[in-house]
């Protein structure tokens, strides 16, 4: 079945250093969405990547898709420490229409 | 919009009975659900799918006799989990979308400990 690996699996930052979390696919994607989770809360939808090559940004964060659609990538520039939290890929694709495949999602410390 | 309702937040029980957990779609009419399980510092992980008015997909691996998924209406989805144990103390997450092609929204999710 479709797997999506997700690294690193954690990541400290000092406020103000850049942050970035990898996603890997195993099969090409339809498309790939990102959410932050805080922590004892529940995911929260940030962006949905669909064409090859997509980038877009959201203010300080950066995503890229993959020309093959197998990988993407989320970039913080400067990071704050609201950014504190856990950030999950989530691949579309295959015959299951809409069903998502989350990557392991990566922990954002950030220091003060 | 598209905001998703989950009842109860938190739940304690006791092990054997049964808990049911209510997904709710507050302002949109929800074709699909999904329902997750998410353990501590894990990734979410898919249970089922579930389309209104249809029986639910389930994941490999997943009991569908212990998992019980009803999605009568298009804006509520239930999960009952049956004969709890402490092994299926876990945050349960449900989304909702409107198509196959639509974002997913996530409910805030129940806590479940079964003592």
């Amino acid at each position: 079945g479709q797997q999506v690996m997700q690294i690193p699996q954690y990541q400290h930052v000092q406020e103000g250093e850049d942050f970035t979390t990898y996603c890997n696919s195993s099969t090409t994607l339809s498309n790939i969405q990102w959410y932050k989770q805080r922590p004892g809360g529940h995911p929260v939808f940030l962006i949905q990547l669909v064409k090859s090559g997509e980038v877009k940004k959201q203010k300080r964060l950066t995503f890229q898709f993959g020309e093959a659609k197998k990988n993407s990538s989320l970039h913080i520039t400067a990071t704050q420490t609201t950014d504190v939290g856990t950030y999950f890929c989530a691949g579309a694709g295959g015959t299951s229409y809409g069903k998502l495949t989350f990557g392991q999602g990566t922990i954002l410390t950030v220091h003060p | 919009g598209a905001v998703v309702s989950q009842h109860p937040s938190r739940v304690i029980c006791k092990s054997g009975t049964s808990v049911k957990i209510e997904c709710r779609s507050l302002d949109f009419q929800a074709t699909t659900m999904f329902w997750y399980r998410q353990f501590p510092k894990q990734s979410l992980m898919l249970m089922a799918t579930s389309n209104e008015g249809s029986k639910a997909t389930y994941e490999q691996g997943v009991e569908k006799d212990k998992f019980l998924i009803n999605h009568a209406s298009l804006t509520l989805s239930t999960l009952t989990v049956t004969s709890a144990h402490p092994e299926d103390s876990s945050f349960y997450i449900c989304s909702a979308c409107r198509s196959s092609t639509d974002t997913q929204y996530f409910g805030p999710g129940t806590r479940l400990t079964v003592l």
